[in-house]
């Protein structure tokens, strides 16, 4: 069964960074497409970043220089390292396998910029 | 890169067929068939039901059908069930530097 489990939200300053982790169950991260998408309280989806399996990784333009896309292939786990963070980038993010066509999502963590 | 448009809220009764748009530009929605459809029930991860414009993965009801027309896909819920009453969100792809970007949603509720 495949399976996505997210850790690693909560409360943080401005300014300060968070490390999302996301581990992944019944295939392996480093064969698939995986990618970040937030959810803003009451808002729409948003895709954030993702990364190939050749390890090309990609980002939009709200979270490019800030955020960084990794995987450990050893932990069968993906990360998201997020630096600078902004009121803005307060969110349920998501891990996600695929990219354009998602077929299996986590639960979502909360990281939640306020001071 | 502007999200893509699609109507706040669409309502049907039980049994109907409603189209819930999602307009982008030509250099999204219009030049690629890269146009997914996703649903989400309130607190719950994202559902994929349409993906490529108009494809339906495994174990997603063939009521749910999806197409495209230039800048503008659609995606179409026939017989119309309680079970569907969520919001739906689409997404295309967009470029190699904006990659690729949803819609702002519709809320589909069955009266």
């Amino acid at each position: 069964e495949v399976q996505l489990v997210e850790s690693g939200g909560g409360l943080i300053q401005p300014g300060g960074s968070l490390r999302l982790s996301c581990a992944a169950s019944g295939f392996n991260v480093s064969n698939n497409y995986m990618s970040w998408v937030r959810q803003a309280p009451g808002k729409g989806l948003e895709w954030v970043s993702v990364i190939y399996s050749g390890g090309t990784t990609y980002y939009a333009d709200s979270v490019k220089g800030r955020f960084f896309i990794s995987r450990d292939d050893s932990k069968n786990t993906l990360y998201l390292q997020m630096n600078s963070l902004r009121a803005e980038d307060t969110a349920v993010y998501y891990c996600a396998r695929g990219v354009g066509e998602i077929d299996y999502w986590g639960q979502g963590a909360l990281v939640t910029v306020s001071s | 890169q502007s999200a893509l448009t699609q109507p706040a809220s669409v309502s049907g009764s039980p049994g109907q067929s409603i189209t819930i748009s999602c307009t982008g530009t030509s250099s999204d929605v219009g030049s690629y068939n890269l146009v997914s459809w996703y649903q989400q029930h309130p607190g719950k991860a994202p559902k994929l039901m349409i993906y490529e414009g108009s494809k339906r993965p495994s174990g997603v009801s063939n009521r749910f059908s999806g197409s495209k027309s230039g800048n503008t896909a659609s995606l179409t819920i026939s017989g119309l069930q309680a079970e569907d009453e969520a919001e739906y969100y689409c997404c295309s792809y967009a470029s190699t530097r904006i990659f690729y970007v949803f819609g702002t949603g519709t809320k589909v509720t069955v009266l």
